[in-house]
């Protein structure tokens, strides 16, 4: 079965660094989104994209907060100055069609550790 | 953010026997439901999907029930087996792909 793939599976970063987190979508999906789950609560939603645009965005995705489709089959998240409460599990999902109880798919996860 | 609950944060049953997660919401607007399992070290995975406008939707082992007079729906596994053992998430969506997804409750279920 088709699967999203992130990378990195874990990312060290000191407070006010920059870092970039790397999904690669099923290859037939147009529907993007990032979620993610800090330890002991609830996963969240970030951001949805699709079109080359953000369709939706949480509060929690202020202007430290990116995403881009740099290329065909990349879609990517970036923190610009990382502050100890990012600390959490990040994950990409991405599905064909959008509402209606369309599944998501997710990936793995990557654990970013902000210290 | 309460719009979705899950209040028993584990459940151990017996394998062969039936597990009932249980999931409450407050927002009427919710169009569907899902619900997620996931393993340790891996994403979540969609199990079985309801519309607001149903009360049951059936998938082999895994039936989901939905009162919306309750505003409270249930995931069936039956039977259950130990390889169901994981955490079990439930989600809602209002109109788009936006979930908002429960706390989870973490199901064990022992040979």
């Amino acid at each position: 079965e088709p699967e999203v793939t992130q990378t990195p599976s874990h990312q060290v970063t000191q407070m006010g660094q920059e870092v970039i987190l790397r999904c690669v979508p099923i290859s037939n999906h147009l529907y993007f989104y990032w979620y993610r789950q800090i330890l002991g609560q609830k996963v969240e939603f970030l951001v949805s994209f699709y079109n080359n645009e953000i369709s939706e965005k949480s509060e929690i995705f202020d202007d430290q907060f990116s995403v881009e489709r740099p290329d065909g089959s990349n879609f990517t998240l970036k923190i610009r100055s990382t502050k100890l409460e990012d600390s959490a599990m990040y994950f990409c999902a991405s599905s064909e069609f959008q509402g209606r109880g369309e599944k998501l798919f997710f990936g793995s996860g990557t654990q970013l550790s902000v210290l | 953010d309460q719009q979705v609950k899950q209040n028993s944060p584990s459940l151990s049953v017996q394998e062969g026997r039936i597990s009932i997660l249980n999931c409450d919401y407050t927002n009427s607007m919710f169009d569907y439901f899902l619900w997620y399992k996931k393993y340790p070290a891996e994403g979540p995975t969609f199990l079985i999907s309801i519309s607001s406008i149903k009360d049951k939707n059936e998938d082999g082992r895994f039936t989901v029930f939905l009162n919306k007079s309750a505003k409270h729906l249930s995931l069936h596994i039956v039977p259950s087996q130990p390889g169901d053992s994981a955490v079990y998430f439930c989600a809602a969506s209002v109109q788009g792909g936006k979930l908002i997804f429960g706390q989870g409750t973490e199901l064990s279920v022992k040979p």
